[in-house]
């Protein structure tokens, strides 16, 4: 059973618009929250985290959101570039153990 | 940031055969080393974790004699698609925690993955 949900599987925004990108999960012991931004061909790369005694972190133009009691985050892109155009994995963290959502690809439109 | 080199990045095979994929930590040493799988469309699920020195934790469901994987070295580890079959054809990632932000955890890199393809 999938413990890390991201439900929608694309997004498609303006060029300097916000993006939203979201993400459920379904354990309350998870402490630790990440997103990772992943371009063809390349493996997935740490984008911005959040522990679970936050309610935001901002670094830039992103900045995450943690709902603990809806269990849910987001990823907040803005403004959005073309660059910012890739599949976007949140992932919550157990004791170390890593658990991935199914990835939203995210197109940023010139 | 911290590299990890994983090889090859793209395997065709036929079927009955074993195909060996490698991951490396190139700059800095990875006593954990976490291998996962993904299917189209669907999340990266954790198959192992490698420990160096000791033998692998596998995740429920995943066959240990089908996946073998070998921690040889701080940078290296390896893990063996033994007898393929097609329905082991998905995209395999290896990944190794490195210093992080976070108060009790660690983030992680990962390799560009390994797309497997059995006939």
């Amino acid at each position: 059973d999938q413990q890390v949900k991201q439900n929608s599987p694309s997004l498609s925004v303006q060029e300097g618009r916000i993006s939203i990108l979201n993400c459920d999960y379904t354990n309350s012991m998870f402490d630790y929250f990440l997103w990772y931004k992943k371009y063809p061909a390349e493996g997935p790369t740490f984008l911005i985290s959040i522990s679970s005694i936050k309610d935001k972190n901002e670094d830039g133009r992103f900045t995450v959101f943690l709902n603990k009691s809806a269990k849910h985050l987001s990823l907040h892109i803005v403004p959005s570039q073309p660059g910012d155009s890739a599949v976007y994995f949140c992932a919550a963290s157990d004791f170390n153990k890593f658990y991935f959502g199914s990835g939203t690809k995210l197109n940023v439109k010139p | 940031g911290a590299v990890v080199s994983q090889h090859p990045s793209w395997v065709i095979c036929k079927s009955g055969t074993s195909v060996k994929i490698e991951c490396r930590s190139l700059d800095f040493q990875a006593t954990t080393m976490f291998w996962y799988r993904q299917f189209p469309k669907q999340s990266l699920m954790l198959m192992a974790t490698s420990n160096e020195g000791s033998k692998a934790t596998y995740e429920q469901g995943v066959e240990k004699d089908k996946f073998l994987i070998n921690h040889a070295s701080l940078t290296l580890s390896t893990l063996t698609v033994t007898s393929a079959h097609p329905e082991d054809s998905s995209f395999y990632i290896c990944s190794a925690p490195g210093a992080g932000s976070g108060p009790t955890n660690e983030k992680l890199f990962f390799g560009s993955g390994t797309q497997l393809s059995v006939l």
